[in-house]
């Protein structure tokens, strides 16, 4: 099976926009989906497929890919985004899922 | 209202088993495939297993595969994992998904998502 590839921290200031990227060869052909997981909460999706977010996700939220990377993108960080965020997909057999490691994200 | 509601998780010692269930409400079971994914302490999310009502189809991680069945009861709309010969390192909370999957036309890529998680059950193996 194959693996996703997530930076373990990002850090961004209040209002500005953070990118957090995922990588895997599975995306060259799936779309990744992204999870949000709050301190001591169940996650929570908030993007999947191209680029569509789940009713009562903020449009701050989008996803994008290109090649064997996706990305989801916060424009205009605010403080209640602070989170752990998951990506995933399908691996490369289809018959497994992957979760990429997960990436702390902190507003300043 | 889609809910998800897991039960079933204790403290149990390495080598014994586990029956973890997943009751299902607001939408019919047999049209999705229907996930496990757990959490070690600490730890990032790791997919366990899925079974589609419909056909039958299952599949499971390399870390739990012939140890752990995953099933489920249409008639009862609850999902089941049975956790044989536990290990230290199954020591997490369980969550139950349930699973979606499309193609994109456009580009012909597929994608996946779990939309929603139950609230977890905690497994501790441990003597």
């Amino acid at each position: 099976s194959s693996e996703l590839t997530q930076d373990p921290a990002v850090s961004v200031a209040l209002g500005q926009t953070v990118r957090i990227t995922c990588q895997g060869d599975s995306l060259r052909n799936y779309y990744a989906s992204w999870y949000q997981q709050k301190a001591g909460q169940t996650p929570i999706l908030v993007i999947y497929g191209k680029n569509n977010r789940p009713s009562g996700i903020p449009d701050r939220f989008s996803g994008s890919s290109s090649g064997n990377t996706a990305s989801l993108t916060i424009t205009g960080a605010q403080a209640e985004d602070e989170a752990d965020y998951y990506c995933n997909s399908r691996d490369s057999s289809g018959n497994h899922w992957v979760f990429g490691g997960g990436t702390n994200l902190t507003v300043l | 209202q889609v809910q998800l509601v897991e039960s079933g998780g204790g403290v149990v010692q390495p080598g014994r088993s586990l029956r973890l269930s997943c009751a299902a409400s607001g939408f019919t079971f047999s049209n999705y495939g229907m996930h496990w994914v757990r959490q070690a302490p600490g730890k990032g999310l790791e997919w366990v297993a899925v079974i589609w009502f419909d056909g039958g189809n299952k599949y499971y991680a390399d870390s739990v595969k012939g140890r752990f069945t995953i099933s489920g009861d249409n008639s009862k709309n609850t999902l089941y994992l049975q956790m044989n010969s536990l290990r230290a390192e199954d020591t997490a909370v369980y969550y139950c998904a349930r699973g979606g999957e499309e193609m994109d036309d456009s580009s012909g890529y597929y994608y996946n998502w779990f939309d929603p998680w139950g609230q977890g059950t905690l497994v501790t193996v441990s003597s």
